[in-house]
């Protein structure tokens, strides 16, 4: 079936960088594109970016813009997202999600991953 | 885009009927015709699952309770009959514009 699955939590100091990776499997990886976003604790849902896995296009939230690089693999399928010059705000649940493989494209977010924890203390 | 929602939190009575409301802070009609306002629940402890997308299509698998409704700037959600499983947090999105703006979420208790 149709599945993202994130990479393990994360415990990181301030400063540090951090790399989630997002597997995809059951369709065709370069169909589509992923979005990211993430949820600190009680917080809402706050989308950070996306990429496309067929041209590697990028769009990322303005407030994290030189902060953040997402990449994908298309020989194992795999999204990655890396944020750096990590603070404590940026203690959240990471969750990658399907999405449009064109900027032009109709939004999906119709499957997503389990989400991946990052503290950072 | 900012998206509000209200009420932001909603206890209900399993059973009865239960509605949440979304406005953006921009029309949402893409240049194609469509509008893309999507909805979301958050089950505890649980990742997003998508219910309904351009505004009243139901994701497969969702029930026929839940109906989206809405356009131009105002969007609604209503469940017919609330059942236990529905318990969880409903999040709206547009993603007419970039950046995809989320509301800030309604918790139905």
């Amino acid at each position: 079936q149709v599945q993202l699955v994130q990479s393990g939590g994360e415990v990181k100091k301030p400063g540090a960088s951090v790399k989630v990776s997002c597997k995809a499997s059951g369709y065709t990886f370069i169909n589509y594109g992923l979005s990211w976003i993430r949820q600190a604790p009680g917080g809402r849902l706050e989308w950070m970016g996306w990429i496309s896995a067929f041209n590697g296009n990028t769009d990322y939230a303005q407030n994290l813009r030189g902060r953040v690089t997402m990449t994908t693999d298309k020989s194992t399928t795999s999204g990655y997202m890396e944020l750096r010059s990590l603070r404590s705000d940026d203690t959240a649940v990471y969750y990658c999600a399907r999405d449009t493989p064109f900027y032009t494209g109709v939004p999906l977010l119709d499957v997503w991953g389990q989400g991946t924890v990052v503290s950072v203390s | 885009v900012v998206m509000t929602q209200s009420p932001l939190s909603l206890p209900v009575t399993l059973g009865q009927p239960a509605s949440i409301s979304c406005t953006s802070s921009q029309n949402l009609v893409y240049s194609d015709g469509k509008i893309y306002l999507n909805w979301f629940l958050q089950r505890p402890g649980q990742s997003p699952r998508r219910l309904i997308y351009k505004v009243s299509n139901r994701d497969p698998g969702v029930p026929d309770r839940f109906t989206g409704s809405g356009s131009g700037t105002t969007f609604t959600l209503k469940i017919s009959r609330v059942e236990a499983e529905d318990v969880g947090v409903y999040y709206c999105m547009q993603g007419t514009d970039w950046p995809r703006t989320f509301g800030q979420g309604t918790r139905l208790e």
